[in-house]
Formats: structure tokens, sequence, C-alpha cells
């Protein structure tokens, strides 16, 4: 089975701070995805990524950035946290060109104070 | 602009009945519409996936109804348990885009 590992579960960052999340894949796919979920809101795209160091920004890419130096790690970034980007983070690859059935890791729940 | 509208936002059914979650979409060129189940403390998994080619697709207990003329489509849980009690979501996308969401429907099947 494809995994999809957020490094950290949970994560506490005071505003300001620059955040770093994690995600590495182990299955050679070459898309991989940030999303965000909020209740009511559902998911939210931040970015995506169809290759190494190629990326594209998604529905809500303002505050953010990402990296993506190696096929199997694909990390967000927070510039510089707000109480806003308080949420839970979801990570996901796929083998298709975009779309067609993504694999999510669990999620890091990030709270700015 | 919301492209994929999902309802209803929550679902109380009783064990062994029939479980019905809506979404509506906008844009005619998506060609591929999955659902996904989420359960507390996990990410998202596919659950099925359907073409619109195609009016209806069934795996087990769920079913996905499409009306492409009507640009809807809905998931049917037959005989509803209360290991199906999750967060579904309904997406779309297209050849060159990355999935869109919607909102999520919490199901609660009571036992």
């Amino acid at each position: 089975d494809v995994k999809v590992t957020q490094s950290s579960r949970y994560l506490v960052k005071r505003t300001g701070e620059k955040v770093f999340l994690e995600c590495v894949q182990d299955m050679d796919h070459e898309n991989m995805f940030w999303y965000r979920q909020d209740p009511g809101l559902g998911l939210r795209l931040i970015y995506f990524s169809y290759d190494v160091k190629m990326k594209e920004k998604g529905d809500i890419p303002e505050g953010y950035s990402v990296s993506r130096e190696k096929k199997e790690r694909f990390s967000l970034i927070l510039e510089s946290a707000s109480t806003n980007q308080t949420s839970m983070y979801l990570c996901a690859s796929s083998i298709d060109w975009l779309g067609y059935g993504y694999t999510f890791g669990s999620g890091t729940r990030l709270t700015v104070v | 602009q919301q492209q994929v509208k999902q309802s209803p936002q929550s679902l109380i059914v009783q064990k062994g009945g029939i479980s019905i979650i809506n979404c509506a979409y906008e844009n005619t060129a998506f060609d591929y519409f999955p659902w996904y189940q989420q359960f507390p403390g996990k990410g998202p998994a596919l659950l099925i996936a359907i073409r619109p080619d195609v009016s209806e697709k069934k795996e087990g207990r769920f079913t996905i109804s499409f009306n492409k003329s009507a640009k809807q489509f809905s998931l049917h849980i037959m005989d509803s348990q209360p290991g199906d009690s999750a967060t579904y979501f309904c997406a779309a996308t297209q050849a060159g885009t990355a999935l869109i969401f919607g909102k999520g429907t919490t199901l609660s099947v009571s036992s």
C-alpha cells in the first residue's frame, strides 16, 4: 500500500513563526498536494506539485509556500504563522497526472497561538 | 466560487437504513467524480468513483448514481451500519486539475 507520512500529528506554534510541515510518500508518485480542512469548509487546495521543483497554486495559497526538492518529499511552509492558519493540514499523493485516486496522510493539526 | 455543492451537512440514519448524500457541480468539463470516506483522526480514503459515461456504479453496499444532464451525483449506502459512521466528501476533477471537494457530510448510523 502507498504510504503518505506527515511528520507531525500535532503542532503548536506562535504567531509570526516560520512553520514547516513535512510530507513524504513511498511509492514514487509524481503528484503531491497540500489541502487544509476546516469544519464546514471541506478540503481546500493550497498548493500542488506534479514534478520535482514544479509547483502550482491552489485556491488558497496566500500566506503559504511549498518546496519539492526530491520526488518523495513535499513541504508546506507558513512564512509567518497567523491565528487564521490554525487548521488541519492534509498531504496527498497520486500516481496519475493530477487527480484519479489520491492517497492522503493522517494530517497535521496545527494550532497558532 | 464553490464548484461542488454537497448536502446534507449532517445525516443520522438508523442501522439497516439507506444513507443518501447528494452533490451538484457546475463545470461540465469535470470527468471524474470520486467519493472519499474519512474517520476521525485519519485522512480521507477513496471509497468509490465514477466517470460521466455511466449512470451508476455499485461496489458492495455503496452505489454512485450519476445524472449528467442535471449535473448531479449521489452516494447511496445500503443497509447502513454503525461502522459507516464517518465524514463523506464528494469531489470532482478534469484532466489537468486537482480534485475539488465538497464541504463534507457527517454521517451517524445509530444502532
